[in-house]
């Protein structure tokens, strides 16, 4: 079974903070992605990453940055938090066999709240 | 025109009944297609893949129509269980997913 582990399942921190999401798949897919799900907005994706140091802007990367250093982990770094960021934030990982025809797999989630 | 469009419901069914949901899909270019179920508070977890011709799994069953760019779900002899959101994500290199329709199943 594929597993994606997200580092903290609740967080809260201050507006300004530097805060850092970590998440780690142990089934050496390529591709991760980072998500944030918001009431009524649906999963909106932040960046992607198809390789090791490599990353993509998604469809909301203002405000946020990634890195990728290990193919196993992919890192969501909020520069400076403001409570528009408070939001539910999800991981996930696909392998490259097969591409687009392969699902996602999702870690449980951070819930971020930025006060 | 949103990308993925879903009824948001919520879809309210007593135990044993049949219910469906649709989504539309914009990008003509999409090649896998998806059902992810969402419980409150929790990650989504892939319910089933979508084949062209259609494809059942107990008391799901998948559809895809390329020609009108919607997928469909089916349920059949709802459990209490099955109440949760499910998103449907259709894609072309990567997914996107639908904001998800609502099933609340009563006793």
């Amino acid at each position: 079974d594929v597993k994606v582990t997200q580092s903290s399942r609740y967080l809260v921190k201050r507006t300004g903070e530097k805060v850092f999401l970590e998440c780690v798949q142990d089934m050496d897919h390529e591709n991760m992605f980072w998500y944030r799900q918001d009431p009524g907005l649906g999963l909106r994706l932040i960046y992607f990453s198809y390789d090791v140091k490599m990353k993509e802007k998604g469809d909301i990367p203002e405000g946020y940055s990634v890195s990728r250093e290990k193919k196993e982990r992919f890192s969501l770094i909020l520069e400076s938090a403001s409570t528009n960021q408070t939001s539910m934030y999800l991981c996930a990982s696909v392998g490259r066999a097969g591409g687009s025809n392969q699902p996602q797999h999702f870690g449980d989630g951070t819930r971020l709240s930025i006060l | 025109r949103k990308e993925v469009e879903q009824d948001p419901g919520p879809f309210n069914v007593p135990e044993g009944a049949t219910v469906a949901f649709n989504c539309t899909y914009s990008n003509s270019a999409s090649q896998s297609f998806f059902w992810y179920r969402q419980d409150c508070r929790k990650e989504p977890k892939l319910l089933m893949s979508v084949y062209s011709s259609g494809n059942e799994d107990g008391r799901f069953t998948a559809q895809l129509n390329r020609a009108s760019q919607y997928i469909s779900l089916l349920i059949r002899d709802s459990k209490l269980s099955d109440s949760a959101t499910y998103l449907c994500a259709p894609g072309f290199q990567k997914l996107v997913f639908g904001t998800g329709t609502r099933l609340l199943v009563s006793p």
